[in-house]
């Protein structure tokens, strides 16, 4: 399978504990996105990424949660002393921007990982 | 800033019957405009998109849309309705003068086909 891959797929944790999201985006795939997700609602913007470098944090975002994507590959989301307000989808997706055409193509969703705080 | 809207937080239709969903943006500089669907507990699935060039743009599942700069709008549309298109749909919007725009999508639509 070439699509997008999020792991884990469901994660249950404590209150106060941290939690780290991992997202593998389809390999020739420059840009990368984060969103999240309430039940029934749209995707909110959370960050993004054109290779390996952060374009915007979204100013909702609050500073216990930082993203990564050290080699502009893979990326990682961490929440650091969860909340129960933190229970959500969490969504990645990525696309293929071309610089010089200033094109932006759609993106790619993987499945999300479903967060619990308890 | 760019932002979408989608008006209608439930479209039903009778199967059979065209469908219209709602979507309307706000972008500097010319839109990319695009339509995702999510269904039960799956994740959203592209549908079509409008870079430029054919005001009608069509997509997956006989789904098309049409995009109307002088109203800031791309709705999307189906001659016929058919009770599997029942799900969950978003607009979303990007701007085209950078290529440093990110993807804000609406806030969806319910659709809901009856037999």
């Amino acid at each position: 399978d070439t699509g997008v891959s999020q792991d884990p797929r469901h994660k249950i944790t404590k209150r106060g504990q941290n939690v780290t999201f991992r997202c593998d985006p389809i390999s020739e795939h420059n840009r990368l996105y984060w969103y999240r997700q309430t039940l029934g609602q749209g995707p909110e913007f959370l960050t993004y990424f054109q290779n390996e470098a952060q374009l915007e944090k979204s100013r909702l975002l609050s500073d216990r949660f930082s993203a990564e994507r050290p080699k502009g590959s893979f990326s990682t989301l961490e929440i650091q002393r969860t909340e129960q307000g933190d229970s959500a989808m969490y969504l990645c997706a990525s696309s293929l921007v071309r610089d010089l055409g200033q094109i932006n193509t759609e993106a790619f969703f993987g499945q999300g990982t479903r967060l619990t705080v308890v | 800033a760019q932002s979408v809207a989608q008006p209608e937080d439930q479209v039903n239709v009778a199967e059979g019957n065209p469908l219209t969903v709602k979507c309307t943006y706000s972008v500097s500089g010319n839109p990319y405009l695009f339509w995702y669907v999510q269904y039960p507990n799956r994740g959203l699935q592209f549908l079509l998109k409008y870079i430029t060039g054919d005001n009608l743009v069509k997509g997956s599942y006989g789904f098309e849309a049409e995009f109307n700069k002088s109203q800031t709008s791309f709705h999307l549309k189906k001659p016929s309705a058919l009770v599997s298109d029942s799900a969950l749909y978003f607009c979303a919007v990007t701007g085209g003068y950078s290529s440093a725009s990110k993807i804000i999508f609406g806030s969806g639509t319910r659709l809901s086909i009856r037999p």
